[in-house]
């Protein structure tokens, strides 16, 4: 199947900092990548749509200004969390869709703020 | 939008057992009802999917039924073992791609 690489798997940051998260398809072209933020037993909660080329879509309750997306080229979307405080700690995982709509999830990066 | 429920949210099995866990959704648009089994730490993993213009889907001991007028679909696994145990979520499909995620069963499956 199709391969979605996302880096880094596990990122520790002090309170206030950016951290930035990529996500790579690596053997397709993807027009359009997902963002999910999964807390300790919980399921998959849709931030944001990545679109290459424009503005991504934040999901209701998602502020645009901390959850930086972009999706300069087919390949690649980035997420900066701007100024993380111990509240974003989570585990966020990007997907990404080929053509027939099955969607490739990257290993997801778990992201813990002092 | 899509709002996809899930049940239970616990499930433990003796080994051999079957497992079945249901879902609903909310959007009559949606076409697509993926499920996947999540282990700790990873990522989720596509375990079998079905469209809306099929009522079942069966592969080896893991099978999905979908019934569209009620809006609600099924995972049966059968002949389970431990490796079967994990956190198994159903999700939804309607436009634009965008995928949403029932709350999630932690399925055990106990020698």
């Amino acid at each position: 199947g199709a391969v979605v690489s996302q880096h880094p798997s596990r990122v520790i940051c002090k309170s206030g900092t950016s951290v930035k998260i990529e996500c790579r398809s690596l053997d397709f072209q993807a027009t359009t990548m997902f963002w999910y933020r999964q807390f300790p037993k919980q399921s998959l909660m849709l931030m944001a749509t990545s679109n290459e080329g424009s503005k991504a879509t934040y999901e209701q309750g998602v502020e645009k200004d901390k959850f930086l997306i972009n999706h300069a080229s087919l390949t690649l979307s980035t997420l900066t969390v701007t100024s993380a405080h111990p509240e974003d700690s989570s585990f966020y995982i990007c997907s990404a869709a080929q053509a027939g709509g099955e969607l490739f999830f990257g290993e997801g990066s778990r992201l813990t703020v002092l | 939008g899509e709002n996809v429920e899930q049940h239970p949210s616990t499930l433990s099995v003796q080994e051999g057992d079957s497992a079945v866990i249901k879902c609903t959704y909310s959007d009559s648009a949606s076409n697509y009802f993926p499920w996947y089994k999540q282990e700790l730490g990873k990522r989720p993993q596509l375990i079998i999917d079905i469209r809306s213009n099929v009522g079942e889907k069966k592969d080896q001991r893991i099978a999905v039924t979908l019934n569209k007028t009620a809006k609600h679909f099924s995972l049966h696994i059968t002949e389970t073992q431990p490796e079967d145990s994990a956190v198994y979520f159903c999700a939804a499909k309607g436009g634009g791609n965008k995928l949403t995620f029932g709350t999630g069963t932690q399925l055990k499956v106990e020698l």
